[in-house]
């Protein structure tokens, strides 16, 4: 079974916008953190936003909120005010367990958005 | 500034041929990683290391291989065993034992095959 799945390849949103982006994850272990990492076409990985399983309150980092329903196992990104930098591609990951060095990420297959002007 | 250096960004290998990523850090991370990504894909992890002299194979390690004789450095090797090696390569590193700390990914190393 898939770890993390996004559903929406391509996204695209009126500049100005709001935007969600899907993304649902799967896994047993009860401590475990959500990243989302923007793409441009350069290739290099930025990060967005971080929500960890015991957090009581959806994170949020500027324009960039997300969306976490721990019941549903759904943490989707919500971009505010869309912008023409925003066109990117989009992921979804998890790291399962509490120690950062013995858990790599665990990407999903992205989302490609595009802002039209 | 600090952050994590990929080299070269354009890789070409012959047939036969083993070929190597650098990677370097100067942020003090105790842990790195290489990933890989076909076009269109999200990243699948090849090795990890989360200590100098030590590393462990990851999803996809078949054809690849790694060292981690110093902190700062994870060079990947890609062996001849590799058979479809083209795509976008990318190495992070992390703070160890703090959850809510991010990899940092360097620029990556397109490799092709001629």
């Amino acid at each position: 079974a898939q770890k993390i799945t996004q559903t929406q390849p391509g996204m695209f949103v009126q500049e100005k916008e709001a935007v969600t982006l899907d993304c649902t994850y799967d896994t047993s272990d009860p401590s475990y953190g959500l990243f989302w990492y923007k793409q441009p076409s350069s290739g290099e990985m930025i990060f967005l936003i971080y929500q960890g399983s015991y957090d009581q309150q959806n994170a949020t980092e500027g324009r960039y909120s997300l969306n976490f329903q721990k019941a549903r196992k759904s943490a989707n990104l919500v971009i505010s005010a869309s912008q023409l930098g925003d066109s990117a591609m989009y992921f979804c990951a998890m790291r399962e367990g509490r120690d950062t060095g013995r858990r790599a990420l665990t990407f999903g297959s992205g989302t490609r958005l595009q802002v039209q002007p | 500034d600090g952050g994590i250096t990929q080299s070269p960004k354009y890789l070409f290998r012959k047939e036969g041929q083993n070929v190597t990523l650098s990677c370097e850090q100067n942020l003090n991370h105790d842990a790195m990683y290489w990933y890989r990504q076909d076009p269109g894909q999200g990243l699948r992890l090849i090795y990890y290391s989360q200590i100098v002299n030590d590393f462990q194979k990851g999803d996809i390690a078949e054809g690849y291989s790694v060292s981690r004789e110093k902190k700062e450095s994870f060079p990947l090797t890609v062996t001849s065993a590799q058979k479809n090696p083209t795509a976008f390569y990318l190495c992070a590193s992390s703070i160890r034992g703090i959850s809510n700390q991010p990899q940092h990914f360097g620029d990556g190393t397109r490799l092709s095959i001629l």
